[in-house]
């Protein structure tokens, strides 16, 4: 199976800053990752599919970029509502749909 | 409007079988390519894909879970169901069935049900 490995496993930021969150996997995916938020008590949200396309309704504070087995994850101004957990999922090679284990965003 | 809403038991004992059901709504499962997937998440932990299912009744499941688990559909009903065996309390975890986006061949998870919380205990 295809690991997926996310870092930080947390980072503190403060509203206006700009955060990046990294995802490596255990081989090459081509460009097959998404990226999701999930607030406590809620399911996840899809932010990005295929590495960098937006979903609809997601701001475009929110990017996403690599290809291969490196990824990242932007916010380019951090809005209070962000503070939240986010996770990234292959889905170049299944089953299974591997996630990362989790980054917490949290407020500084 | 796109909907899913798990249900099924919020307490099973160990070794019991357990059965969840995920109704859909705002699109059918016999639609092409369409796909429903199982997703669990215990507390505190990570989200761990368990199964799917596709519009032409091809399944897949999670390599280390894969005796265990059963994933049907019945499209007439709009549901999808996941059995799984032999239950255990590690296996306690919001389980939550989610939508493959669509047209795509890779699984992207576009929208969630509010899961439903499993508690495996005698």
């Amino acid at each position: 199976d295809i690991q997926m490995t996310q870092s930080p496993s947390s980072v503190s930021a403060s509203v206006g800053d700009r955060v990046t969150i990294t995802c490596r996997a255990s081989q090459g995916i081509s460009s097959w990752l998404a990226w999701y938020q999930q607030k406590p008590g809620k399911a996840p949200k899809l932010l990005i599919y295929a590495a960098s396309s937006l979903q609809s309704g997601v701001p475009s504070r929110f990017s996403g970029s690599g290809s291969g087995t490196d990824f990242t994850l932007t916010i380019s101004s951090l809005q209070p509502e962000d503070f939240a957990t986010y996770y990234c999922q292959q889905a170049n090679s299944f089953p299974p749909n591997t996630f990362g284990q989790g980054t917490k965003l949290e407020i500084k | 409007q796109v909907t899913l809403k798990e249900s099924g038991p919020v307490l099973v004992k160990p070794t019991e079988t357990l059965t969840l059901t995920c109704t859909v709504s705002g699109f059918s499962l016999s639609n092409a390519r369409m796909g429903v997937s199982w997703i669990r998440q215990p507390p505190g932990k990570a989200l761990e894909w368990l199964a799917h299912i596709f519009s032409n009744d091809e399944k897949s499941y999670s390599t280390s879970l894969k005796s265990r688990l059963t994933i049907s559909k019945d499209t007439s009903k709009s549901q999808v169901v996941l059995t799984m065996t032999n239950m255990d309390p590690v296996d306690t975890a919001t389980y939550y069935c989610a939508r493959h986006k669509p047209w795509f061949r890779e699984c992207y998870f576009d929208y969630w049900g509010q899961g439903t919380l499993v508690t495996v205990s005698s």
